[in-house]
Order: C-alpha cells, then sequence, then structure tokens
C-alpha cells in the first residue's frame, strides 16, 4: 500500500540536542497523526492536527500540519533518553484508512 | 488517550496450527478496528479493516480465507491466524477507532507471533 515519505530515516543525537524530523506525502490530507513506537510496543499517539497550518504542542514535542496539507514535521526539544524509539507520522483523507510514513528511529548517544 | 489491550502478548505455535488474537478498547467504544502486521524495522501495514457486526474488508493480497476475523461487538475484534506457518511469524497489532468528528486510532501493545 502506499506510504509516507518520512526523513531522515535515521538519526544520532546526543541528550539535550533538538530533534526535528518531517513527512510529506504526493497527496492531501486533512489530518495528520505523530505516533512513537517502543520495541515490541504498539504506536503510541503523540500529537494529531487536524488543520491546516495547526502547530500543537505535548510538553517538548511540537507539531504541525503544513499550509499545502501534504506535509508535516515534530520537533523534540532538549531530548532525553526514553526519546529514543521509532516515531511514525500517518496521514488520513476524510473516513479513509491511515497511510503511514516509513518512520524515523531515533538514537541517543551516551 | 483511550486504551486498547490485545492478547496475548506472545505466542509461539506450531506449522499448522490455528491461532486467536483478541483486541479490546477498555474505555470506549469502537464500531472500526484495525488490524496491522509489521515486519522487523519496518512500518506498519494494514491487513484489513474490522467493522462491528459486519464482515472485514481486507487489504489486496491478504488471504481473508487465512485470517479471520471477528468483530462481534463495539470492544472486541479477533484475528484468528489460520494453519500458521512460518512465514506468519510477525508482530500484529490492532487499533480501535473513536467516534465523532475526530476519528482518532489508538493501538493495543501488539502481540508477537512466532511460528516453528
Amino acid at each position: 500500500g502506499q506510504q509516507l515519505n518520512q526523513s531522515p530515516q535515521s538519526m544520532f543525537i546526543q541528550e539535550g540536542e533538538d530533534v526535528s524530523m518531517n513527512c510529506t506525502s504526493s497527496s492531501i490530507f486533512n489530518t495528520w497523526l505523530w505516533y512513537k513506537q517502543d520495541p515490541g510496543e504498539g504506536p503510541v499517539l503523540l500529537i494529531a492536527l487536524y488543520k491546516a497550518g495547526e502547530l500543537t504542542s505535548n510538553g517538548r514535542l511540537t507539531a504541525q500540519f503544513g499550509i499545502t496539507r501534504k506535509d508535516s514535521f515534530l520537533n523534540i526539544s532538549a531530548s532525553i533518553p526514553s526519546d529514543v524509539g521509532i516515531y511514525f507520522c500517518a496521514g488520513r483523507l476524510g473516513n479513509e484508512k491511515l497511510t503511514f510514513g516509513t518512520g524515523t528511529r531515533l538514537t541517543i548517544i551516551p | 488517550g483511550a486504551v486498547v489491550s490485545q492478547h496475548p502478548s506472545w505466542v509461539i505455535c506450531k506449522s499448522g496450527t490455528s491461532v486467536k488474537i483478541e483486541c479490546r478498547s477498555l474505555d470506549f467504544q469502537a464500531t472500526t478496528m484495525f488490524w496491522y502486521r509489521q515486519f522487523p524495522k519496518q512500518s506498519l501495514m494494514l491487513m484489513a479493516t474490522s467493522n462491528e457486526g459486519s464482515k472485514a474488508t481486507y487489504e489486496q493480497g491478504v488471504e481473508k480465507d487465512k485470517f479471520l476475523i471477528n468483530h462481534a461487538s463495539l470492544t472486541l475484534s479477533t484475528l484468528t491466524v489460520t494453519s500458521a506457518h512460518p512465514e506468519d511469524s510477525s508482530f500484529y497489532i490492532c487499533s480501535a477507532q473513536t467516534s465523532g468528528e475526530r476519528n482518532e486510532q489508538f493501538f493495543g501493545p501488539g502481540t508477537r507471533l512466532t511460528v516453528l
């Protein structure tokens, strides 16, 4: 099935650094979701976006719904060890099924 | 957020046996649930959409007779992998969708299936 293009594919950062990742689509969505998945677990919803241009924060996380409705980004400020994991974006148009991104694997270098 | 549980969390079975995985929405009713499959280091791939009281909708390439889905109540969907083979070994994840304007999807913790 279709997948969204997520970048970067992986990131290696030091604790305390800020993180930025994005997701792009060839088609428009009216909902963007960001999930985090820990090893051996299901994805956990971090942030949901419902309007083009919307900027939403959840603690150290900030996500934006691109004005073109074809992209979204997620920022994590002042990373900590528990931020390690795989981050997935997902988009949806109307009542259609979710389309998932390819994932960004975040690793924190000690 | 809403809570979705899955049972079992892991299962090991012999080739040829059938395995049933349960997905429950614990604090909300879900007319729609989804079943995904995830291979190592890959994204989630939707297998089927489970609708309460009606037949599931399968994605292209997913055999409906092999992956039986039953959504008998607003809080429970089951996936049965029939006559499992080693290539069916994977991480199976369900999600349940809330009703209303926003239709958020909440995921279960996943079930690791290993077929010997």
